[in-house]
């Protein structure tokens, strides 16, 4: 089975310029997660959809951030204009059932650095 | 306050060792609970889930008291593979939203 996919894996910015960030969840999860992963942190959470429809984004800096996933697959996300405090890695998971104790599956990330 | 807490470290233990971790969680609403293992410059990937029960795989222990909104980890006969961060998550609600801790270092040495 084919993980989750996500691309590209590093990417350098100048702050106040624009980057956007794939994600390809495992095949059949309804549910697909942003996390950001800041140096020495646990992830946290920008935004969480449910098929393409946004269960929680509360964490989400929407006047820069935004994300969306079209026909309930593939997920972008898009930071701009980009800060310097948004150096980090930005990690996609999916899960193939809402709830309760199934296990979430990560991507292998997008590290970000703004300079 | 953080929902999810634990102490980031580092534990620095030898081989053969017994080490435990904790996490609280501050949401009555949480559902389940797992801890994640993550390798340096690599993502999350579960280690165990948490049961009310407590379960147990292989050398790990895991526990859960919802009365006090604490889990907790046990490795015992720590191996120098079992260095890594370990990372407490929270399944708030029934929306299927992960809450992660700050993670917790391990380094086991020789």
């Amino acid at each position: 089975e084919a993980g989750v996919a996500q691309s590209p894996r590093y990417k350098i910015i100048e702050k106040r310029q624009s980057v956007a960030f794939w994600c390809n969840p495992i095949s059949g999860h309804a549910t697909l997660y942003w996390y950001q992963q800041i140096l020495g942190q646990g992830p946290k959470l920008l935004i969480q959809f449910q098929n393409n429809g946004v269960v929680d984004d509360s964490q989400l800096p929407k006047d820069r951030f935004s994300a969306e996933r079209l026909k309930g697959v593939d997920s972008t996300l898009k930071i701009q204009p980009a800060k310097l405090e948004d150096s980090a890695v930005y990690l996609c998971a999916s899960r193939g059932v809402r709830g309760l104790n199934t296990e979430a599956f990560f991507g292998q990330g997008t590290r970000l650095t703004v300079v | 306050r953080k929902e999810v807490e634990q102490d980031p470290g580092p534990f620095n233990v030898p081989e053969g060792a017994t080490v435990a971790f904790n996490c609280t969680y501050s949401n009555s609403a949480s559902q389940s609970f797992f801890w994640y293992r993550q390798d340096c410059r690599k993502e999350p990937k579960l280690l165990m889930s948490v049961y009310s029960s407590g379960n147990e795989d292989g050398r790990f222990t895991a526990q859960l008291n919802r009365a006090s909104q604490y889990i907790s980890l046990l490795i015992r006969d720590s191996k120098l593979s079992d260095s890594a961060t370990y990372l407490c998550v929270v399944n708030r609600g029934n929306t299927g939203k992960l809450i992660f801790g700050q993670g917790t270092t391990l380094q086991v040495k020789p």
